[in-house]
């Protein structure tokens, strides 16, 4: 069955350095996300892309953060210089546009 | 704005009884309904969903839920919990129209399991 891949499963960085976090939707589908969840919290919406562009963004998704789909299969998210507050499990999601998002198993950043 | 409301942020339940997790949500309309599960250090696995039709969907697992548009409600239910259930449960909503393309969540329930 075809699924969501994220990489890596687990990052730790430190504070001020750049992170990429990759994924690899599944391969039809259209719109793809990136949603957090800090520990303990709720799962937070951060950015939805479309047609190669970002159609959708939260106010959490600050200048901080990019997005880019460079080949037409891997979704990345870059975080330019993490803070401490951006340790959390960081989902990739897909769906072709029925509704229905499929989720990846996380990465979690650890910013030291 | 869309909201989803899970009030129950713990529950436990003994192996082989029945469960019910609470959901409420604000929304301007009927939107498309979801529950998620999340296990320790997992992803969020799809129970089932909500987009029209009969109000009583069955999902994965031995799940279902009931959509009651007179509560906002989207309450999941299992007759009989396993071991295996334990794990943190999470309500979403997607709206039909004028709310983008995003799911809003709720804070999640965390469901213990004693044998």
């Amino acid at each position: 069955e075809p699924e969501v891949t994220q990489t890596p499963s687990h990052q730790v960085t430190q504070m001020g350095q750049e992170v990429i976090l990759r994924c690899v939707p599944i391969s039809n589908h259209l719109y793809f996300y990136w949603y957090r969840q800090i520990l303990g919290q709720k799962v937070e919406f951060l950015v939805s892309f479309y047609n190669n562009e970002i159609s959708e963004k939260s106010e959490i998704f600050d200048d901080q953060f990019s997005v880019e789909r460079p080949d037409g299969s891997n979704f990345t998210l870059k975080i330019r210089s993490t803070k401490l507050e951006d340790s959390a499990m960081y989902f990739c999601a897909s769906t072709w546009g029925t509704g229905e998002l499929f989720f990846g198993e996380g990465s979690r950043l650890t910013v030291l | 704005a869309q909201s989803v409301t899970q009030p129950d942020i713990h529950i436990t339940v003994s192996e082989g009884a029945s469960l019910e997790l609470r959901c409420n949500y604000s929304y301007g309309a009927t939107p498309y309904l979801f529950w998620y599960v999340q296990s320790p250090g997992q992803g969020l696995q799809l129970l089932l969903k909500y987009f029209s039709g009969d109000t009583l969907v069955q999902g994965i697992k031995g799940f279902e839920a009931e959509f009651k548009r007179s509560q906002s409600s989207f309450n999941l239910r299992k007759p009989s919990v396993h071991w295996s259930d334990a794990a943190e449960y999470f309500c979403a909503l997607l709206p039909i129209t004028g709310g983008g393309n995003k799911l809003t969540f709720g804070t999640g329930t965390q469901l213990k399991v004693e044998l």
